[in-house]
């Protein structure tokens, strides 16, 4: 969804360095995520956030934080990355809808990232 | 468990058939299932989004189907195109959208359709 950009596109590091990946939304939506995708396995929650002021750890949270800069930007930061961090991660966003029942998150286009 | 499972894990199929994917979570308590298309090398879009009360929900030639009391949901894809090449993800949401709303996420079926 062009509305949600992340960038790099595609970052490649090494073991021990400290990476940030952003994430930038023109949807007006409070609400941001950030996942992390491995291949065979389904898209796992690292963190998220319900406005400025909120933080949430998702499942799989040790070894990244992150900070929510304002109601656009939601970065995610690897202070030591290792090789088992290596994976595709994706940024969403959503709204809380005017029906509760459906809570549509919208998808960035991702960064590849691959610790050596 | 809470468990979202997905078959076939891949499928080929020539342009132009029909094809339906499976999908049968053991997610408690439910709230919707959600099917998302996605291309290689780009973030998942939603296809359909079902609650319990909805039996069907059709998207172009795309229709999904839920089953609640069998908690099974197939997507039926119509009239194959290339473009249709991807992976096809079923998510289970636990929550209505007051909370985090948490998405249990399948692993996929990657469709490959040829010419």
């Amino acid at each position: 969804d062009a509305d949600v950009t992340q960038t790099p596109r595609n970052r490649i590091t090494k073991t021990g360095k400290r990476i940030m990946l952003e994430c930038s939304q023109t949807k007006g939506h409070d609400r941001m995520y950030w996942y992390r995708q491995d291949p065979g396995l389904g898209l796992r929650l690292i963190y998220y956030s319900f406005d400025v002021k909120d933080i949430n750890k998702g499942e799989i949270s040790d070894g990244y934080s992150v900070s929510r800069q304002a109601q656009a930007k939601f970065s995610l930061s690897l202070e030591s990355a290792i090789p088992n961090q290596t994976a595709l991660y994706f940024c969403a966003t959503s709204d809380l809808p005017r029906d509760r029942r459906y809570n549509e998150q919208f998808f960035g286009p991702g960064t590849r990232l691959t610790v050596l | 468990k809470n468990q979202v499972e997905q078959s076939p894990q891949s499928l080929i199929i020539l342009e132009g058939k029909n094809c339906t994917l499976q999908c049968n979570y053991t997610v408690s308590p439910f709230s919707n299932l959600r099917w998302y298309k996605q291309d290689t090398g780009r973030g998942p879009v939603s296809l359909t989004i079902m609650t319990f009360s909805e039996n069907t929900k059709s998207n172009g030639r795309y229709t999904a189907t839920l089953d609640a009391d069998t908690k099974q949901s197939s997507l039926h894809i119509t009239a194959s195109q290339l473009s249709d090449s991807a992976s096809y993800i079923c998510v289970v949401s636990q929550n209505y959208g007051g909370s985090q709303g948490n998405l249990i996420f399948g692993k996929g079926t990657k469709l490959s359709v040829k010419p």
